[in-house]
């Protein structure tokens, strides 16, 4: 069965203090590797898209890279702002996500 | 609107009562879909819409479950009889288009508590 788990399920950072989420994957035939970020009450806001092993997206302090069995979302000195659930998803050969249960990021002013 | 937008955002029912949930997915998207989430976990997939056409529903919990997008458009989704177990967040999303693995676009959903 196809699946997608994220560590840690929560994580506690001071602020400027960099870290890294993982989102691993079983799976044949990925089609496409998304991260999102959910704030309370809110939907899941698109961040990034990667398709393929080897690739890396960046955005402000976020950077996504992709291997053939995981992905990584490192954040490099975070602030406040950047507290939330990030979720990580996968399309295969269908068009539906598979969702990981997401990783809780905190940061401490 | 700019985005995809779902009413109610807040809806509290009686065990037994039918509901209907509504979603405006971003104009032009032809891909749509209705995700349920519980509280801590990632979304879960119920249903997909390419224009007005059902394609996979395998998701839906049980037959009080039913999705509709008569026009390509605007769809809602209806619980039946409703149950206890069905009180979550119901996400829906759209994407430009369904071959390209372009991103859905989720609106905020409508929380769902069943009396």
């Amino acid at each position: 069965e196809d699946q997608v788990t994220q560590s840690p399920e929560a994580l506690r950072l001071q602020e400027g203090e960099s870290s890294s989420l993982n989102c691993s994957y079983t799976v044949s035939g990925l089609r496409g590797l998304f991260w999102y970020r959910q704030d309370p009450g809110k939907g899941p806001e698109f961040l990034f898209t990667l398709y393929s092993a080897g690739e890396e997206k960046e955005k402000e302090r976020l950077k996504a890279t992709l291997t053939k069995k995981e992905s990584f979302l490192h954040i490099t000195a975070p602030k406040p702002e950047d507290s939330a659930t990030y979720l990580c998803a996968v399309l295969f050969g269908n068009e539906k996500l598979t969702f990981g249960t997401g990783t809780r990021l905190t940061i401490i002013p | 609107g700019a985005g995809v937008s779902q009413s109610p955002r807040y809806k509290v029912a009686k065990r037994g009562q039918d509901v209907a949930l509504r979603c405006d997915p971003i104009s032009g998207h032809v891909s749509l879909f209705w995700y349920q989430q519980a509280l801590g976990q990632g979304p879960e997939f119920l249903t997909y819409f390419q224009n007005e056409a059902q394609l996979d529903k395998s998701g839906l919990p049980s037959d009080r479950f039913f999705a509709e997008r008569p026009e390509g458009s605007v769809s809602t989704l209806k619980i039946q009889r409703t149950q206890q177990e069905d009180s979550a967040v119901y996400l829906c999303a759209s994407s430009r288009d369904s071959f390209s693995n372009q991103p859905q676009h989720f609106g905020d959903g409508t929380r769902l508590s069943i009396l």
